[in-house]
């Protein structure tokens, strides 16, 4: 039973224009939602979180949207660069309002072109 | 600061073969993570270790996968024997409280085995 779902395997956008990911989750205790960003042969690193009682947090290009009735967040990356090129995997915390105990979705290649 | 150190980085083994890999978290961090990460699936929590106790081992195959930390510091996973299905990149990580909150965790770069 998938409780993250990352439904786009993959996503293309063109330097400068948005990118936006999208994740769904099932468990409703999840309260505490991570996007990480892998390389190649390189481990996931750390981009940006939001707690169930915020709706949006912002950190720079990188912005996190959360509806917590539709179960589903998003992250915006405004401008997209070369360098976003990566997987994303979505995750979400499990009932201890922190990044203590994660379930990880399966990951947007997100492919930026010039 | 250094991060999560793993090795090996790569290990090609046949199957009912053992092998183990070895993680030093980030100093000062007491909460250590194993993952298994199979190819086009996103991390799975095998194992999570709070200093040396273990606190949640409920996905590990425990008839073939074993975990230790000792010291509360390095830990070391093992299989044995190995399966064709533990083809994975195992990632350790670790996390730091702040506040009573743990607000992140810091993964090291992998190991990924190939069972043959």
């Amino acid at each position: 039973d998938q409780q993250v779902k990352q439904n786009s395997p993959s996503l293309s956008v063109q330097e400068g224009r948005i990118s936006i990911l999208n994740c769904d989750y099932t468990n409703s205790m999840f309260d505490y939602f991570l996007w990480y960003k892998k390389y190649p042969a390189e481990g996931p690193t750390f981009l940006i979180s939001i707690s169930s009682i915020k709706d949006k947090n912002e950190d720079g290009r990188f912005t996190v949207f959360l509806n917590k009735s539709a179960k589903h967040l998003s992250l915006h990356i405004v401008p997209s660069q070369p360098g976003d090129s990566a997987v994303y995997f979505c995750a979400a915390g499990g009932g201890t309002g922190t990044a203590s105990k994660l379930t990880f979705g399966t990951g947007t290649r997100l492919q930026v072109t010039l | 600061e250094a991060g999560v150190a793993q090795s090996p980085r790569y290990k090609i083994i046949e199957k009912r073969q053992s092998v183990a890999f070895w993680c030093n978290p980030i100093s000062g961090h007491a909460t250590l993570y194993w993952y298994q990460q199979i190819l086009g699936q996103g991390p799975k929590l095998l194992i999570q270790f709070q200093n040396n106790g273990v606190v949640d081992d409920s996905q590990l195959p425990k008839d073939r996968f074993s975990a230790e930390r000792l010291k509360g510091v390095d830990s070391t996973l093992k299989i044995q024997p190995a399966k064709l299905e533990d083809s994975a990149v195992y990632l350790c990580a670790s996390s730091l409280f702040i506040g009573g909150a743990v607000k992140q965790q810091f993964f090291g770069p992998g190991t990924r085995l190939t069972v043959l």
